[in-house]
């Protein structure tokens, strides 16, 4: 079962910062928080992970709280083209990954 | 050239027929895997393979047989086919020394069972 919470659904104006909240609150020490995103009829796409630190690389920032319960991934300037279902998932870095139902994004034009 | 490539990208087919999926993966990864989403659009896995080895194996039915001739090739073949199987089937891989850090997915193949 996934051990995250996601909201069903949210909006984001194209050029506008889409931040994609998360909550994990029975995370624990070893567990990493990945993103992985998923474009109609496309397999899903890796996004970014991290342990406790924020993280940036060229798609997206992933904000993890102090506490580790929840996380905020962040599309800088959204596009159209980031339509999409965005999984926020909870996993020991060599366990298999486990998909919950996601946070279906619609950017608005 | 992709990197995760699947075969067909469709398959259309009647109950009780036996059909084949296949897979290929040109990163030099050592683990691949097969996912099925059903009509809900929920992600499962059903299979991973380490260097030809079965790792997971996620209570599918012995209908289902994954093979791995390689570790760039896990094909799945399915026996008596169940109008239930219909779902696209995608195929990923990963590097495990790295703790699967990454999974790469293929495209999916949909598979309707009429």
């Amino acid at each position: 079962d996934a051990k995250t919470t996601q909201p069903p659904s949210m909006d984001c104006a194209e050029g506008r910062a889409a931040n994609l909240p998360c909550n994990h609150s029975t995370i624990s020490g070893n567990e990493y928080v990945y993103w992985y995103r998923q474009i109609h009829s496309q397999g899903p796409q890796y996004i970014i992970h991290g342990l406790k630190n924020n993280e940036t690389n060229e798609m997206a920032s992933l904000i993890i709280t102090e506490d580790r319960k929840s996380s905020t991934l962040i599309l800088p300037h959204a596009t159209l083209r980031d339509t999409a279902v965005y999984y926020c998932i909870v996993r020991v870095r060599d366990d298999k990954i486990i998909f919950g139902k996601g946070t279906r994004l619609h950017i608005l034009p | 050239d992709t990197a995760v490539s699947q075969t067909p990208k469709y398959l259309v087919t009647q109950m009780g027929n036996d059909k084949s999926i296949k897979c290929e993966q040109n990163l030099g990864h050592d683990t691949m895997y097969w996912y099925k989403q059903d009509s809900k659009k929920f992600l499962k896995i059903m299979f991973s393979y380490n260097n030809k080895e079965l790792i997971i194996n996620e209570t599918v039915p012995n209908r289902f047989s994954p093979k791995s001739p390689d570790k760039a090739h896990l094909n799945l073949h399915i026996n008596s086919l169940e109008l239930g199987d219909s779902a696209v089937y995608f195929c990923a891989s990963s590097q495990w020394d790295r703790q699967n850090e990454k999974l790469f997915f293929g495209s999916g193949t949909q598979l309707s069972v009429l």
